[in-house]
């Protein structure tokens, strides 16, 4: 079975307070997403990255940013958390579709932080 | 515009009863991936299915199908006979070949099945 896991279930902050959340899987995945979760907005993307130490912004990058130095691992870093950074983050991981078709591969999710920033 | 559209927010069931779930979607691709999750009070997204845009055909899983249907752009999601377990948030997903690996998740359906 796929395993993602996240440090954290729920997290706690002040406002610009540095936040390190962290994802790591175990099925030797290429691909590794953060997204965040708002009531009535779904999940929004944040950050992926398709191999170590790549990484492409997502749809809402403003305010974060991500290192990954291993393939197993994928952090989001909140450089000064804000009160509108309070929500549920999703990290997840797939590996990549080698074949003619891309973007089949099945995205698999960690259980989640919730973010609170005071 | 939105790629994926989940139009009922919320649904209340009671036990035993059928429910379905709409996804409606919109892309110019001619090979795309649909998905179902599901997420739990837990939180966790969990893996439901995965349908090509080459497979039209129906899927049973026990008490879920799942009706893709390309003329309506529609990949319907059905729970027969709910039960209490099957209350959770669900989310249908798109992802097109062309855009690598990018999932466009709708805004999800609550589902609420009572005792």
């Amino acid at each position: 079975d796929v395993k993602v896991t996240q440090s954290s279930r729920y997290l706690v902050k002040r406002t610009g307070e540095k936040v390190f959340l962290e994802c790591v899987q175990d099925m030797d995945h290429e691909n590794m997403f953060w997204y965040r979760q708002d009531p009535g907005l779904g999940l929004r993307l944040i950050y992926f990255s398709y191999d170590v130490k790549m990484k492409e912004k997502g749809d809402i990058p403003e305010g974060y940013s991500v290192s990954r130095e291993k393939k197993e691992r994928f952090s989001l870093i909140l450089e000064s958390a804000s009160t509108n950074q309070t929500s549920m983050y999703l990290c997840a991981s797939s590996s990549r579709d080698r074949g003619k078709d891309s973007g089949r591969d099945t995205q698999y999710f960690g259980p989640g932080t919730r973010l609170t920033v005071l | 515009a939105q790629k994926v559209t989940q139009a009922q927010t919320e649904i209340s069931v009671v036990e035993k009863e059928d429910v379905t779930l709409d996804c409606v979607y919109e892309t110019r691709d001619t090979t795309y991936y649909l998905f179902w999750y599901k997420q739990p009070p837990s939180g966790e997204l969990v893996f439901l299915i995965r349908r090509n845009s080459f497979d039209e055909q129906n899927e049973i899983s026990g008490r879920y199908s799942w009706n893709f249907q390309k003329s309506t752009s529609s990949f319907n999601f059905t729970i027969t006979a709910s039960q209490v377990v099957d209350s959770a948030v669900y989310f249908c997903a798109l992802s097109e070949r062309n855009n690598f690996n990018k999932f466009y998740f709708g805004s999800g359906t609550k589902l609420n099945v009572k005792p």
